[in-house]
């Protein structure tokens, strides 16, 4: 079983609000990824990292930012949220190989209202 | 770039009946080519993979063939059941990043 986490599980908050989405693993993975669900399921990469003090933008271009101080630690951060970031965010990490399985979390759903 | 193309859905099948999902690929070189499987209200979690051609993935009854010659990965199931109500994802791993590409994902729904 893959131990990776995510909280919250669901947020409901206003327009303008700072959020911080957490993600942690303890599989000493160095690669770890943010992907954010449409409602048609489709995933979009948004962030990932290779490792510590390693952050990349994704093919989908996202107001979020993240940061990567410790290698089981990748959270996800939002200035200012808005009713157009309410999505599915999943976190995922992976070993080095490319053959490697991502490990994913349960996801956190987001409402901005 | 890397991409995969997967049969669109949604897909309603009754118990016992047999699932096949299309998925085709293109890439450069020889990718590692893998099913996700997302439950409702959950994460994705691996169902299978093939690393090299010709290799065939199995897992829970479910199997799938890395064909080069097709550049396929289609996945089979020879009798569903209703705990296999899910969103399935074709993927591969770029060989220049490492980097997931997703198919689409295809809902299905099967039914007692």
């Amino acid at each position: 079983e893959a131990d990776i986490y995510q909280t919250p599980r669901y947020l409901v908050i206003g327009t303008g609000k700072k959020i911080t989405l957490e993600c942690s693993q303890t599989m000493g993975h160095d690669k770890m990824y943010w992907y954010q669900q449409d409602p048609g399921m489709e995933l979009h990469l948004i962030h990932y990292s290779y490792g510590v003090n390693s952050t990349e933008k994704g093919d989908l271009s996202s107001e979020s930012t993240v940061s990567r101080i410790r290698t089981e630690h990748f959270p996800l951060t939002l200035e200012s949220a808005r009713p157009s970031h309410t999505s599915q965010y999943l976190c995922a990490s992976s070993g080095p190989w490319i053959s490697d399985t991502q490990y994913f979390g349960p996801g956190t759903r987001l409402t901005v209202l | 770039g890397d991409s995969v193309t997967q049969m669109e859905g949604p897909v309603t099948l009754s118990e016992e009946a047999f699932l096949t999902i299309n998925c085709t690929y293109t890439a450069t070189g020889y990718p590692s080519l893998f099913w996700y499987v997302q439950y409702p209200g959950e994460g994705l979690q691996l169902l299978l993979k093939a690393t090299k051609a010709d290799d065939k993935g199995s897992n829970k009854g479910f199997e799938a063939t890395y064909r080069k010659e097709t550049t396929s990965f289609h996945l089979e199931k020879g009798s569903v059941q209703v705990s296999d109500s899910a969103v399935y994802f074709c993927a591969l791993s770029d060989l220049d990043d490492y980097k997931l590409s997703f198919g689409a994902g295809t809902t299905v729904t099967v039914r007692a």
